[in-house]
């Protein structure tokens, strides 16, 4: 059974950037699309794009161009999303989530998922 | 790219049923087959409910159930309980590797 383990809780000033890893285990890691969403306050879920590590070429949303990316290791099994130019409206819990189709980022839905990453930004 | 369209709240009693929409355009919901449903309590990760417009995943109640027409999509729950109080979300394919969600729906159980 693949599980998703994210990185830590983090405290950021705006301006600054942070990074959060999602280590996959008990499962396929290259061949999965990894895909990070967030859930701020008062907010929806949002998809902020995705990665297929064996093809290592990241799709964004277009709100998250440009200041977002998303890359993977496959050594480690571990995925990655940094966001630069942090602002308050980032305060997010950040989430990754598999495809649950192989070789496929445009099928199927997003099953399992990480247990989520709370960023916080604020001076 | 927009957010598909939800109501923000819904309510039932416990055995009745309720239907939740999620309304996109012809470019996500209604342009294809992958449409998705996940339920999210506080605190929690979204658990995946419905896939493909109707699958339920292995471990989900028939209760759930999932349909599309044009470029609407709807969650249905019967036998509403108190546990199925959360929020749910729809998720569409999008196009060009892109993926939507809708804004969210509150379940309340009376």
């Amino acid at each position: 059974q693949v599980q998703l383990v994210q990185s830590g809780a983090e405290m950021k000033k705006p301006g600054s950037a942070v990074k959060v890893s999602c280590k996959a285990s008990g499962g396929t890691f290259n061949t999965y699309s990894f895909n990070w969403v967030r859930l701020a306050p008062g907010q929806g879920l949002e998809w902020m794009g995705g990665i297929i590590p064996i093809f290592a070429t990241a799709k964004y949303a277009q709100k998250f161009q440009g200041r977002v990316t998303i890359t993977a290791d496959v050594s480690t099994s571990t995925a990655y999303m940094e966001v630069s130019s942090l602002r308050s409206e980032d305060t997010a819990m950040y989430y990754c989530a598999r495809g649950s189709v192989e070789m496929a980022a445009n099928e199927g839905c997003f099953d399992p998922w990480g247990q989520g990453t709370l960023v916080t930004v604020s001076s | 790219q927009s957010a598909l369209t939800q109501p923000r709240s819904v309510s039932g009693s416990p055995g009745q049923s309720v239907t939740i929409s999620c309304t996109g355009t012809s470019s996500d919901v209604g342009g294809y087959g992958y449409v998705s449903w996940f339920q999210q309590h506080p605190g929690k990760a979204p658990k995946v409910m419905i896939f493909d417009v109707t699958q339920r995943p292995l471990g989900v109640p028939d209760r759930f159930s999932g349909s599309k027409s044009g470029n609407t999509a709807s969650l249905t729950i019967s036998g509403l309980q108190a546990e199925d109080e959360a929020h749910y979300y729809c998720c569409s394919y999008a196009g060009t590797y892109t993926w939507v969600f809708g804004g969210g729906t509150k379940l309340t159980v009376v």
